[in-house]
């Protein structure tokens, strides 16, 4: 069973039409929910990370909330550059400290 | 600038051919680590090492190994690589392992 699950797999979206993404966790004893930004070829972007339940963080077009069990990546009026892989990793107590990564949702906005 | 910088961003090679993918961040972060990402799997954690000289397993470490002499410095080693580690590899380095992580620009490896 996956730790991490980010859903939708894929979004389209038509510009200036809000949406959310969801990233659920199972894992126990939170640490820190992470999102990340990633175009093709390039390396993950940090956009946020959230530490406890009830605490949102916003940058620009974005917001980010967390749950006990989700965290979800709210987009408003989303542009075409906003378009990108968006990934959610968790980090938890456990005996070896390990960062896990959801499979990530892929956005596409079209103008 | 503040970055993490991977070489070689591309990299093909014959199995068994030992190579090392060198990692080098300039922000004093004590934590790094190193990932591959293949299609349908994400992104999955090798090795990450907490500080010099301390280093562990993450979710995927058989056929690599690392070395943490530096503070700045975080080699991934495929002593004998074969077909199946052919993958995007990143490099990342944080404050800690509960922060912000930076990210290398990746390194496309094929192993034929």
């Amino acid at each position: 069973e996956d730790q991490v699950t980010q859903s939708p797999e894929a979004l389209r979206l038509q510009e200036g039409e809000s949406s959310s993404l969801n990233c659920s966790y199972t894992v126990s004893g939170l640490r820190g929910l992470f999102w990340y930004r990633q175009d093709p070829g390039k390396g993950p972007e940090f956009l946020f990370t959230l530490y406890s339940a009830g605490e949102e963080k916003e940058k620009e077009r974005l917001k980010a909330t967390l749950t006990k069990k989700e965290s979800f990546l709210h987009i408003t009026a989303p542009k075409p550059e906003d378009s990108a892989t968006y990934l959610c990793a968790v980090h938890y107590y456990s005996g070896n400290t390990p960062l896990v990564f959801g499979k990530g949702t892929r956005l596409s906005v079209i103008a | 600038e503040a970055q993490v910088t991977q070489n070689p961003r591309y990299l093909i090679t014959v199995t068994g051919k030992k190579l090392t993918v060198t990692c080098s961040q300039n922000m004093n972060h004590e934590y790094m680590s190193w990932y591959r990402q293949d299609p349908g799997l994400g992104l999955r954690q090798i090795y990450y090492s907490m500080n010099v000289e301390v280093t562990d397993k993450g979710d995927v470490p058989e056929g690599y190994k690392v070395s943490r002499k530096e503070k700045r410095n975080f080699p991934l080693i495929l002593e004998s690589p074969s077909p199946n580690q052919t993958s995007l590899y990143f490099c990342a380095s944080s404050l800690q392992a509960n922060t912000e992580a930076f990210f290398g620009q990746g390194t496309r490896l094929t192993v034929v």
